[in-house]
């Protein structure tokens, strides 16, 4: 069975930008949850969806957005990206929304220039 | 109060021994209690995890040991080989709120040595 999937695999953009992130989960899985990981340190939470509607965010700036679609899928949208943006951002699935283990894919490497 | 502690930063260990790395968490309403191991260039794998109801739970030569009074937990790697040179994070989830979030540790690299 596929794991988590995440396209790009490495993106690199300068400072104003914008950019989109995508992710597909496991099989079955409704629930995806997006992480940053900044280089040393461990990942941190944006945000959580389930069946389409957001179920929590993290202590990040409105330049962050996402969505899920029907198909579980998810995107992450971050506009006007400034340098300290640039980090391994992660997508976890999960079966239910609550207390569930979370499998991740292998994350999106941005660069901002 | 979301915090999880994580220790030591680094970790050198002798192929077969034993890794031990330590979590500290504040936050006692978490319940759910993974630990995930991640390569160079790769997404973290969840290793295994461990809910308050119990004390021990080991898979292969993988072992979570957890302490609820003392709001701690660590995972012991048994006979550690080469090929577990990796960095581990603890993690935390539960509490308020709709979200199931993780909250990580600051990670252990591991490297075992021949």
């Amino acid at each position: 069975d596929a794991g988590v999937t995440q396209s790009p695999t490495h993106l690199i953009k300068t400072r104003g930008q914008q950019v989109t992130l995508r992710c597909s989960p496991i099989s079955g899985h409704k629930s995806v949850s997006w992480y940053q990981q900044v280089l040393g340190q461990g990942p941190q939470f944006i945000f959580q969806y389930y069946e389409k509607e957001e179920r929590g965010r993290g202590n990040f700036p409105d330049r962050f957005s996402a969505r899920q679609f029907p198909n579980y899928s998810s995107e992450l949208n971050v506009n006007a990206l400034l340098l300290g943006d640039s980090a391994l951002y992660l997508c976890a699935s999960s079966l239910g929304q609550l207390n569930q283990p979370q499998h991740f894919g292998d994350g999106t490497r941005l660069s901002i220039l | 109060q979301q915090q999880v502690k994580q220790s030591p930063q680094s970790l050198i260990v002798q192929k077969g021994g034993i890794s031990i790395i330590n979590c500290a968490y504040e936050n006692t309403a978490f319940d759910y209690f993974p630990w995930y191991q991640q390569f160079p260039g790769k997404g973290p794998a969840l290793l295994i995890a461990i809910r308050p109801d119990v004390s021990e739970k080991k898979e292969g030569r993988f072992t979570i040991s957890f302490n609820k009074s003392a709001k701690q937990f660590s995972l012991h790697i048994m006979d550690s080989q080469p090929g577990d040179s990796a960095t581990y994070f603890c993690a935390a989830m539960g509490g308020t709120g709709t979200a199931s979030k993780l909250t990580f540790g600051t990670g252990t690299r591991l490297q075992v040595t021949l």
